[in-house]
């Protein structure tokens, strides 16, 4: 079964960071692109970026390209959101999910969600 | 980048009704788009890949259709389970990979 689990919920002061984990398991880590969305309170899906682990080829969106860095560790199954110099509007869900396939393609499986709330 | 516009924004739907969602892509996207489904507090879930395929599980009620920059979600006898919040996403060009605003499906 493929599962993907998430570290669990954050609160952060303005200008700190934080490291989100995604655990996965059940299939070959290495063979599929996994990906970040954020969901701000009561809003929609944000595509934040990529990693493909086998190789650690890493592609953002433009709207967070030098604001978040993702990676991943081959060793045991996990990526990672990090964020840095954390603002009040970086409060927000913080999901992990897998692509379908070695392609970028739909999003098959899904974490349970990373909430984050960054208040001073 | 792609912009995935989706409307209506809210449907109001009685149960066992049909409803109809719209995804419109700013430029084609072939048929490189899926469907979401989110409860309130959950994750997002797969409904529909490759504009009309059904994803592991989905019931036969759930019809995606359309290619280019025009797709439709067609949800029949809606159930009390299917209330919620239906996303399209595009994968065809990227990064990013973009997603609609979302259509919220309603108990009318």
């Amino acid at each position: 079964e493929v599962q993907l689990v998430q570290s669990g919920a954050e609160v952060k002061k303005p200008g700190e960071s934080l490291k989100i984990s995604c655990k996965t398991s059940g299939y070959s880590f290495t063979s599929h692109w996994i990906g970040w969305v954020r969901q701000m309170p009561g809003k929609g899906l944000d595509w934040m970026g990529i990693i493909y682990p086998g190789d650690s080829d890493t592609r953002y969106s433009p709207s967070f390209q030098g604001q978040v860095t993702i990676s991943a560790d081959k060793s045991i199954s996990t990526a990672y959101l990090q964020l840095s110099s954390l603002k009040a509007s970086d409060t927000a869900m913080y999901y992990c999910a897998r692509h379908g396939s070695q392609l970028v393609r739909e999003y098959d499986y899904w974490g349970q969600g990373t909430l984050v709330t960054v208040s001073s | 980048e792609i912009v995935m516009t989706q409307s209506p924004a809210t449907l109001s739907v009685s149960p066992g009704e049909r409803a109809t969602l719209s995804c419109r892509a700013s430029q084609s996207v072939n048929s490189n788009l899926a469907w979401y489904l989110q409860k309130p507090g959950q994750a997002p879930r797969l409904l529909i890949y490759g504009a009309s395929t059904r994803a592991t599980g989905i019931p036969a009620r759930f019809s995606g259709s359309g290619s280019g920059t025009e797709f439709t979600l067609t949800i029949n006898s809606l159930q009390s389970e299917d209330f919620a919040v239906y996303y399209c996403q595009q994968y065809n060009d990227w990064p990013p990979l973009t997603f609609g605003g979302g259509t919220k499906v309603e108990i009318k």
